[in-house]
């Protein structure tokens, strides 16, 4: 099982808006709405901020957002903020009932 | 408050077997709604998922570890372990133990993490 592809990094300036994209293949992200996104810091364990697509847990900021088109899932974060900067990953369930990560965005806020 | 918390040796050597255990507390592993599971990331890179865990014994592994890899439950201490065998230094990582909601990608609870090097 070959790893979600995601951006290496992306950049904003405080109060913008970025989206890291999430592509795998119709037997992952385009097949289950099993998607999740993760918020890490480093030396930190990882903090879900998103499920199941669209869902956001208890604490997690509203700017915080996703979304999946075909066999890509989005992460969009709103007004964004200096400590949004962290790594970020995706995660789905396969057809071989397994679990696959993303490689990881490292968002920079300029 | 759920709390995991990863134990067992940081260092092991080549061709050993890795050992760890998650201790959960404040809640029932026994709980039929989630699987418990291990993650992976070796420094400097990218997450990997490992292997889940019911509370009544059904695994799902990596089919790229699966050759080498047990998780198992043990319900009277509250507890899940992972055992990796033959182990080289690619296998060098923070090792995260985590839980899952059933039906869902929701893996809301993680451990702190506990890092165990392979070398001789």
């Amino acid at each position: 099982q070959s790893a979600l592809t995601q951006p290496a990094s992306v950049s904003g300036s405080p109060g913008q808006s970025i989206t890291i994209s999430c592509t795998g293949t119709s037997s992952d992200v385009g097949g289950y709405n099993y998607v999740s996104w993760y918020q890490q810091y480093p030396g930190k364990a990882p903090k879900l901020i998103i499920y199941d697509v669209t869902n956001r847990p208890s604490g997690v900021s509203n700017r915080f957002s996703g979304s999946k088109s075909d066999n890509t899932a989005s992460l969009t974060i709103s007004g964004l903020q200096a400590e949004d900067e962290a790594d970020y990953y995706c995660n789905s369930y396969t057809s071989s009932r397994a679990w696959v990560f993303g490689g990881g965005t490292k968002l920079t806020v300029l | 408050q759920l709390q995991l918390q990863e134990s067992g040796p940081g260092l092991v050597k080549p061709s050993e077997t890795l050992s760890l255990t998650c201790t959960v507390s404040g809640g029932s592993i026994s709980s039929s709604s989630y699987y418990w599971g291990w993650i992976r990331q070796p420094p400097g890179k990218g997450l990997e998922w490992i292997g889940n865990i019911r509370y009544s014994g059904n695994t799902y592994y990596n089919a790229s570890l699966k050759s080498r890899v047990t998780i198992s439950v043990d319900t009277s201490k509250n507890q899940f372990s992972l055992e990796m065998r033959s182990v080289t230094a690619t296998d060098t990582a923070v090792y995260y133990c985590a839980r899952r909601l059933m039906d869902s990608g929701r893996r809301d609870y993680w451990g702190q993490g506990t890092l165990v090097t392979v070398s001789s």
